[in-house]
């Protein structure tokens, strides 16, 4: 069963920092492109950042770029989310997400997700 | 970026009637090369991280159950649920995955009547 356990969250305050980590299980983690998606709570989806199967190549939404560096150590089968110069509106839920591999862009897995709140 | 937008924004329907929710692209998301759309759906039940339910615009997830139907092509896309069932109740999003930023829509709430 694949699962993806996301932790590091947490109250932080502007300006701050946090890494946030996802533990996979269940499936190659190292076979798969993985994404970092958030949501406020009761709002909608924002996709942040994909990094491919060997962490050779990763992509930022424009909102985040220069601030979040997305990582992974196949080794540990765990992906990271380093979230830097953290601001208001990056209060979120941060969920975790595997890639379908053969279409790429697709998430077909998703975490619980971690809350990261920004707030002094 | 591609801009995605939903309508309408919340529905309510009877158990057994059709839903349609409908999504637009700001630009096709029509790769002439394979002829494929890049737009997916996916909803998300209340407390509960998204679950994909269809992808190539058109193309069911395994798994999920066949009242679900993807349609359309270019920038105009429509998911229907043939037979609302209680356990459809969410709130169900829209994604382009043609070009980064991948982006979603804003949501339709999906309610019982």
């Amino acid at each position: 069963e694949v699962q993806l356990v996301e932790s590091g969250g947490g109250l932080v305050q502007p300006g701050g920092s946090l890494r946030l980590s996802c533990a996979a299980s269940g499936f190659t983690f190292s076979s798969y492109w993985m994404h970092w998606v958030r949501q406020v709570p009761g709002k909608g989806l924002v996709w942040v950042s994909r990094i491919n199967s060997d962490g050779s190549s990763t992509v930022y939404a424009d909102s985040v770029k220069g601030r979040f560096t997305i990582s992974r150590d196949n080794a540990k089968n765990t992906l990271y989310l380093q979230v830097n110069s953290l601001r208001a509106e990056d209060t979120a839920v941060y969920y975790c997400a595997r890639d379908a591999t053969l279409i790429r862009g697709v998430i077909d897995y998703w975490g619980q997700g971690t809350l990261v709140t920004v707030s002094s | 970026d591609i801009v995605m937008t939903q309508s309408p924004d919340s529905l309510a329907v009877s158990l057994g009637e059709r839903a349609t929710i409908n999504c637009k692209s700001s630009q096709s998301v029509l790769y002439s090369s394979n002829n494929k759309n890049y737009l997916a759906w996916y909803h998300q039940k209340p407390g509960q991280p998204p679950r994909l339910l269809v992808y190539w615009a058109s193309t069911r997830e395994s798994g999920v159950p066949d009242r679900f139907s993807g349609s359309g092509s270019g920038t105009d896309f429509t998911l229907t649920i043939s037979s609302l069932q209680a356990e459809d109740v969410a709130v169900y999003y829209c994604q382009q995955y043609y070009t980064t930023p991948f982006t979603f829509g804003p949501g339709t709430k999906v309610d019982i009547k």
